[in-house]
């Protein structure tokens, strides 16, 4: 079964770090590109980020509102992805998605999610 | 940035009735839109891609139409389980960019 899982939210200090990790099972994490997408509480959805795939080389690309700030990376050995958050605001605040991404086959555009990982940055 | 305007924000609707929701793209964006359904503490399901292409196992009262700068999700006869948010997703350039969302909500 093609699964995402989500883990590594939780409260945490403006100011402060935390490092979410997304576990793929059913398919092989680096022959697709992978985004992060967050919904802050009673909001919409908003893009976070994405890393590409081998063929591209890994390459990042990031929103605005978290470039400098974000860093998503992977672990092919561990069929993982990762986004780790330095210098939190109260607005990143939120529910945080993984998503399979397949630029080359449009079928697999975001056609699997997490269940989602819930950071909360308060004091 | 490309901005997408989604409309309405909300909209009350009883089973039978048939909805059209709207995405208007601020630039063109050729069929690069996916539409979203999503349920109070769920994530995101994928319904359409490529403006109108529905995704495997979605029943066939959704459909999505549209190209460039204008798109349309409709629900030929809105059944109980399709009463959640709808979310339109434009994926021709970066920052991709969600819709603001729309709840259809049971009258």
């Amino acid at each position: 079964e093609v699964q995402l899982v989500e883990s590594g939210g939780g409260l945490v200090q403006p100011g402060g770090s935390l490092r979410l990790s997304c576990v793929a099972s059913g398919f092989i994490l680096s022959d697709h590109y992978m985004d992060w997408v967050r919904q802050a509480p009673g909001r919409g959805l908003e893009w976070v980020g994405r890393t590409k795939d081998k063929i591209d080389s890994y390459t990042t690309e990031y929103a605005a509102a978290v470039k400098g700030r974000f860093t998503i990376s992977r672990d092919a050995s561990k069929n993982s992805l990762y986004l780790q958050m330095n210098s939190l605001k109260t607005e990143d605040t939120a529910v945080y998605y993984c998503t399979r991404v397949n630029v080359r086959d449009l079928e697999y555009y975001m056609d699997v999610w997490g269940k989602g990982t819930t950071v909360t940055v308060s004091s | 940035d490309i901005q997408m305007t989604q409309s309405p924000s909300a909209m009350s609707a009883s089973v039978g009735d048939r909805v059209t929701i709207t995405c208007r793209a601020s630039q063109d964006i050729s069929s690069y839109l996916v539409w979203f359904q999503q349920k109070p503490g769920k994530a995101p399901k994928r319904l359409i891609y490529l403006s109108s292409t529905l995704q495997t196992g979605v029943p066939s009262r959704f459909s999505g139409s549209g190209s460039g700068t204008e798109f349309t999700l409709t629900i030929s006869s809105l059944q109980p389980e399709d009463f959640a948010t709808y979310y339109c997703l434009r994926h021709n350039s970066y920052p991709l960019t969600f819709g603001g969302g729309t709840k259809v909500e049971i009258k």
